[in-house]
């Protein structure tokens, strides 16, 4: 099946530590995105990719990373440095950078938490 | 201000009854409007995408329309059903300081039997 594969789904993670959350598309998208959603709030744009080896930075990039080696992958990292990474991560794609309307698919998303 | 408003917050229908979600934005210039419905702990999934000239767009029982002057868009739902149960999403791209696409805080719909 074609699609966006999120994992893990639960996370949880000690303060200090930092987690690495994996994102697979197999729809030959050019373009990844990532988003944090919390209680109450619209999606926000932590980082996103236009293609492979490229990726800017979004409104929330602060004590995340990512990168973009392959076409089919853009894992997150969630560094230490964030200081309240208890969320609801999805990763997102799409044919290009929705200018043209091009349909934005999700993943399943995944929950981090940290204790 | 958030760019993308919708209202409301939240909406509690029986079952087999229709429901209109509004979504009020400023973002200008715009590019598309598009609608999603998340189901809790799920991602979101796309209803409708419309563009600057299209004023109605239909998938199934899900109508939205878009009214590009005053910057209105609204989801109606037919003959609602129980898997209805979710939140509504209204996604505006469009030009403000640099390409952006901005996510309304959803609607979250809960249809009872």
């Amino acid at each position: 099946d074609g699609g966006i594969t999120q994992s893990p789904k639960y996370l949880f993670r000690k303060e200090g530590q930092n987690v690495t959350l994996s994102c697979e598309q197999n729809l030959n998208h050019d373009a990844m995105y990532w988003y944090r959603q919390d209680p109450g709030q619209g999606l926000r744009l932590i980082y996103y990719s236009q293609i492979v080896n490229d990726f800017q930075k979004g409104d929330i990039a602060e004590g995340y990373s990512v990168s973009r080696e392959k076409k089919e992958s853009f894992p997150l990292t969630v560094t230490s440095a964030q200081k309240n990474p208890t969320a609801f991560y999805l990763c997102a794609s799409s044919g290009r950078d929705g200018r043209s309307g091009n349909t934005i698919y999700f993943g399943e998303g995944s929950w981090l938490t940290v204790v | 201000k958030n760019q993308v408003e919708q209202s409301p917050q939240s909406l509690i229908i029986l079952e087999g009854k229709n429901c209109t979600l509004q979504c009020n934005y400023t973002v200008s210039p715009f590019s598309n409007l598009r609608w999603y419905k998340q189901d809790t702990g799920r991602g979101p999934v796309s209803l409708t995408i419309m563009t600057f000239s299209e004023n109605t767009k239909s998938n199934g029982r899900y109508t939205a329309t878009l009214d590009a002057d005053t910057k209105q868009s609204s989801l109606h739902i037919t003959a609602s059903q129980l898997s209805d149960s979710a939140s509504y999403i209204c996604v505006v791209s469009g030009y403000t300081g640099g390409f952006k696409t901005i996510f309304g805080a959803g609607t979250r719909l809960f249809v009872k039997a």
